[in-house]
């Protein structure tokens, strides 16, 4: 258990449609990274937030956003869904600052289907 | 970051020690090595990193060459559970890498433990 927690587990949308994911880090950390890991791939970094603010974006288009709150919880919505948008999508924490690695650890993910 | 090789699947006998490599050519001075696994659509688990000298935990043992150019995980003693998909990632650490500090997956290393 790494005390990252993801909600909902599994959500099923239609193309289209707005779909809000939520991510809880562990105790400590200050830096929430997320990924999208399509079916028998690897996961592929999305943004990262510090601060509350989006600080390092991978190749992902502006419908992709997301939100970081003071207690360090964050948020990912993606608008207009698309059929590719399914995927398993990541939430890792980590605490960034003097002397820490960085290191991230990864919440059980949620499943979104895109119908 | 530098790209990483690894052999795309492996068969470990249970009770053996599991010798996982990863070839890291171009890594720079200031890129660690870091190990995560996946067991079937779970999120990835941290297990142990290292940026020269050789690591250990309860988890695992990292092996890095004097050169830094490849390292080996070993799980000295493989059970059934240890059958995941093992990511080996290389990414540069610090206060100088802040806003950097995407992980990129590869492929990774199917791993297969045999009763």
């Amino acid at each position: 258990e790494t005390g990252v927690t993801q909600s909902p587990t599994h959500l099923i949308k239609t193309r289209g449609q707005q779909v809000t994911l939520r991510c809880s880090s562990q105790s400590g950390h200050n830096t929430v990274s997320w990924y999208q890991q399509a079916l028998g791939q690897g996961p592929q970094f999305i943004f990262q937030y510090y601060r509350e603010e989006e600080n390092g974006r991978g190749n992902f288009p502006p419908r992709f956003s997301g939100l970081q709150f003071p207690n360090y919880s964050s948020e990912l919505n993606v608008n207009a869904l698309e059929l590719d948008d399914s995927a398993l999508y990541l939430c890792a924490s980590s605490r960034r600052g003097v002397g820490s690695t960085d290191t991230q650890y990864f919440g059980p993910g949620t499943r979104l289907t895109v119908l | 970051d530098a790209k990483t090789t690894q052999p795309p699947s492996m068969d470990c006998a249970e009770g053996r020690a599991a010798n996982l490599p990863c070839n890291h050519s171009t890594i720079s001075g200031n890129e660690y090595v870091y190990w995560y696994r996946q067991i079937h659509s779970q999120g990835p688990q941290y297990i142990i990193h290292g940026l020269k000298n050789n690591e250990t935990n309860e988890m695992a043992s990292l092996i890095i060459t004097e050169d830094r150019k490849s390292s080996t995980l070993i799980l000295p003693h493989a059970t059934l559970r240890d059958t995941a998909v093992y990511y080996c990632i290389v990414r540069a650490g610090g206060i100088s890498n802040f806003g950097n500090e995407k992980l990129t997956f590869g492929t990774g290393t199917r791993l297969t433990i045999i009763p």
